[in-house]
């Protein structure tokens, strides 16, 4: 079954702090691999997107990785601030052109000042 | 000013109630999507349509019907046979599938 895990749940971070949010997929065969930002009560933003042959994206301070061999991604923020507050999605497209991607649930981040 | 709108920001629904949403994209895409999110839940898909006349089940789909009669819109109805409509819903585009999804604001729906 084509799965999306995301960690940590939930961060709470200081302000100009670096952190890092991890996603591991099953899916398969892969195509490419999505981060969103989604604010409370409005809709997802897409930040990067990264296919098999990237390993590293960069959208300002957000640098997503990507290793396809171990399925794994990672969304690093650095000099976090209070407007990065929001939840961050990983999204697992299907190879083939697939209507249907795989959301993972989410980590909702809270930058405090 | 390209983007995908959604309307009403807020809906309530009356028991035994029909209620649809709307969802307008002038992105010229032929996708549309439609979810359901529920807190510390993912995105879940309820219906998508990858061309205009044409749309598929989600993997929750039961309760709900939507329409797509013009490539710019992609409205839901929530019908009464909707247990639990209580949620935030997101109307979402794309050229073709694989493809980035462009997010409207959303819809809450709430039930009196």
């Amino acid at each position: 079954k084509n799965q999306v895990e995301q960690s940590p749940q939930s961060l709470i971070i200081l302000e100009g702090k670096n952190c890092t949010l991890q996603c591991n997929y099953t899916v398969s065969p892969f195509s490419n691999l999505r981060w969103y930002k989604q604010d409370t009560g409005r809709g997802p933003v897409s930040l990067t997107i990264m296919t098999f042959s990237e390993n590293t994206k960069s959208n300002g301070r957000y640098t997503a990785t990507l290793d396809a061999d171990t399925k794994q991604s990672s969304l690093h923020i650095t000099a976090s601030q209070l407007s990065d507050s929001a939840s961050y999605i990983c999204v697992v497209s299907l190879s083939g052109g697939s209507y249907i991607p795989t959301f993972g649930r989410g980590t909702s981040l809270i930058v405090h000042p | 000013d390209g983007g995908i709108t959604q309307s009403p920001k807020y809906l309530f629904r009356k028991e035994g109630q029909n209620v649809t949403l709307s969802c307008e994209q002038n992105l010229n895409h032929d996708a549309m999507y439609w979810y359901r999110q529920d807190p510390g839940q993912g995105l879940r898909l309820i219906y998508y349509s990858q061309i205009v006349n044409d749309f598929q089940k989600g993997d929750i789909a039961e309760g709900y019907s939507v329409s797509r009669e013009k490539k710019e819109s992609f409205p839901l109805t929530v019908t009464s046979a909707q247990k639990n409509p209580t949620a935030f819903y997101l109307c979402a585009s794309s050229g073709q599938g694989g493809e980035t999804q462009y997010f409207g604001p959303g819809t809450r729906l709430l039930v009196l």
